[in-house]
């Protein structure tokens, strides 16, 4: 069966430290890889993907995430986060040709000032 | 330009009612999703509308169903409410449904009691 798991549902992190959050997913076949972030009160709006290529993958606010095929993995890291980087995140597969999202559970970080 | 609306914000609604969820995509953009978002579970996909048409479905009843019209503005509507579709419902839309991005609204937050 296609899912996507995320292993951390909560992450409480000091500002400044570094973050990394884990996904799986189990998906037949090539997939495309998503994360997206949920600030609070806002909608769910694009991070990063992957599609192909340099495995990986730098988005928007200085996230990352690297693509490992052999683990089926897509985890996302950050340096160094900041209060401003507190939210609900999701990752996320959808298979080429495809119209319909496969997502994680989410994992929700706060960020302490 | 205008994102993705979602009405109403919020919807209180007793068990055994019925609701109606409207949802206006980018303009321009002809593919319409919806999902579920409850605590625990994530984004669970509903449907996918392409020109009035409903192209995928996923794993709800039938008490929860679609549609959309010319102008690509959608709606969906669920039954017979119960205490479990108390959730925040997102639509998303894109271009085509294929495309590498979607745009997802800020959702409507259902409450059944």
């Amino acid at each position: 069966a296609q899912s996507v798991s995320q292993h951390n549902h909560h992450v409480i992190l000091s500002e400044a430290a570094s973050l990394e959050l884990g996904c799986n997913y189990s998906y037949g076949g090539t997939v495309n890889l998503f994360w997206y972030v949920q600030y609070p009160g806002q909608h769910l709006q694009l991070l990063l993907k992957y599609f192909s290529g340099d495995p990986l993958v730098k988005g928007i606010k200085g996230f990352e995430a690297e693509f490992i095929k052999s683990k089926f993995s897509f985890n996302l890291r950050k340096p160094s986060v900041q209060w401003s980087d507190t939210a609900e995140y999701f990752c996320a597969v959808k298979g080429p040709g495809t119209y319909k999202y496969i997502f994680g559970t989410g994992t929700r970080l706060k960020v302490l000032a | 330009k205008a994102g993705v609306t979602q009405t109403p914000r919020y919807l209180i609604k007793t068990r055994g009612q019925q609701v109606t969820l409207s949802c206006s995509p980018i303009s321009g953009h002809r593919s319409v999703s919806w999902y579920q978002q409850t605590p625990g579970q994530g984004l669970q996909f509903l449907f996918e509308y392409f020109s009035e048409t409903q192209r995928n479905k996923g794993n709800f009843p039938g008490r929860f169903s679609g549609r959309q019209f010319s102008n690509s503005r959608s709606e969906m509507n669920v039954s017979t409410l119960e205490l479990g579709d108390s959730a925040l419902y997102l639509c998303a839309s894109s271009l085509t449904g294929l495309d590498t991005e979607a745009f997802f609204g800020q959702g409507t937050r259902l409450t059944v009691v």
